[in-house]
Order: structure tokens, then sequence, then C-alpha cells
């Protein structure tokens, strides 16, 4: 089983619609949970951490469930620009485990 | 704003040869990766360094080493080229090991083995 799980998509959305990923995580030793963001050809770069409380960042709520061991996005009122590939990113705290474990990826695709 | 280079955007190399990957950072970030990148598997760690000349072996270390000679340079080194490590490698830096690290990565560097 992969320590960090996402449905790979795609997710074909309409411009102004809502839409949610979730991620699942099988070590309970994960400590931080983060959301990548991907465009095509190009380099991940950090889109926003997710903290135990839920946070938000403009169009994007980020939510931890620790008891179930997932982790969602959920992105508001899509734009065109949106349409990317998702990466759900676990810091593994456990001993000798020093860097990020990153899931596969959803992609989505925003339509006009 | 953070700057991550890797030496080169495509490599063609043949089966058997030895491949050098470079990456340089340029904000004196003490922790440096290499991942690959495959469709399907996701980003996946090589190595790691948290300081110069130290190294870490990540979850894929078979086929690879690294080097750390200086701290703005990682390099990824693979002795003998295979098919299967035809990939995307994606070299990354940061500031602290902590529990909200962020990672600023290279544009990667797609390597075709033949």
């Amino acid at each position: 089983r992969k320590e960090v799980e996402q449905d790979p998509g795609p997710f074909n959305v309409p411009e102004g619609a809502t839409v949610a990923f979730n991620c699942t995580y099988s070590n309970s030793a994960s400590q931080s949970f983060f959301w990548y963001r991907q465009d095509c050809r190009k380099e991940p770069k950090l889109l926003m951490s997710v903290y135990s409380s839920g946070n938000e960042d403009g169009r994007f709520t980020a939510q931890l469930n620790r008891a179930s061991q997932y982790i969602s996005l959920l992105i508001r009122d899509s734009k065109l620009s949106d349409s990317a590939t998702y990466l759900c990113v676990v810091n593994i705290m456990d001993t000798g485990r020093r860097a990020l474990t990153f899931g596969s990826g959803t992609r989505l695709q925003v339509q006009p | 704003d953070v700057k991550v280079t890797q030496s080169s955007r495509y490599l063609v190399k043949r089966t058997g040869e030895k491949v050098f990957l470079e990456c340089v950072q340029d904000m004196d970030h003490e922790n440096m990766f290499w991942y690959r990148q495959d469709p399907g598997l996701g980003l996946r760690l090589i190595y790691f360094s948290y300081d110069v000349k130290m190294k870490e072996k990540g979850d894929i270390p078979e086929g690879y080493s690294v080097s750390r000679e200086k701290k703005e340079r990682f390099s990824l080194i693979l002795e003998s080229a295979s098919t299967n490590q035809t990939s995307m490698y994606l070299c990354a830096s940061s500031l602290n090991i902590g529990l909200y690290e962020k990672l600023f990565f290279g544009s990667g560097t797609q390597l075709s083995v033949l």
C-alpha cells in the first residue's frame, strides 16, 4: 500500500464550479501536510500547508482529518488557470525519516 | 526568490554510461534533495543531504550515488545508466527540516537512457 494515495483523476469541471480532492495517508506518524501544485511540464510549487484546524487561502480551503488519516483540498469558483496536477505531501517524522513523501497527484482540468 | 538550477533540461544517454546530474541553489539552504518522477508513481525520493558531505538514502537509492562537496551544489550520479532510469529528475532545496519545511524545486531534467 502506498504511503500517500490520491485519485489520479482527471477531474473535468466547468469554470466557476467547486471541486474537492481527498488524499489518504497510511502512516500515523505523519505530522505535517501540504498541497503542492504542478503545472504541465513544470516543477511542483507549494500551494498551501494544511493545519489541524483547517485553513483557507482565498478560494482554496484545506482540511485535515487525523482520525481517518486524510486531507482534503477544496477549490471554489474554479478558474481556467487552476488546471494543474495537485500533489498531496506528507511529512513523516518517524525514526530515520527526514524528508517529505509525495502522492502521485490528482489532475484537474477546468473547462470554459 | 530562491533559485534552484539544474544543469540540463533534456539529456539522452546510452546504457552503461556514467551520468552526472548537477543542481545548484543560490539561497544558502542546508538541505537538498533528489527525486525522480514517473507517471502514476509520483515523486520518489532518491537521496537527500542536510549538510556538506552528508548524505542519506531515500526510498529508491539503488543505482544512484550523490555528492555534496559544497553547500550550494548537489550532484546525482548514475554509475552505469540503465533503461529503467529513464525518468524526470527533480532537485529541490529547503532552508531547514521542520514540521513546515518548504521545498523549492528546479525545473527538472528529463533523462532518456537508450
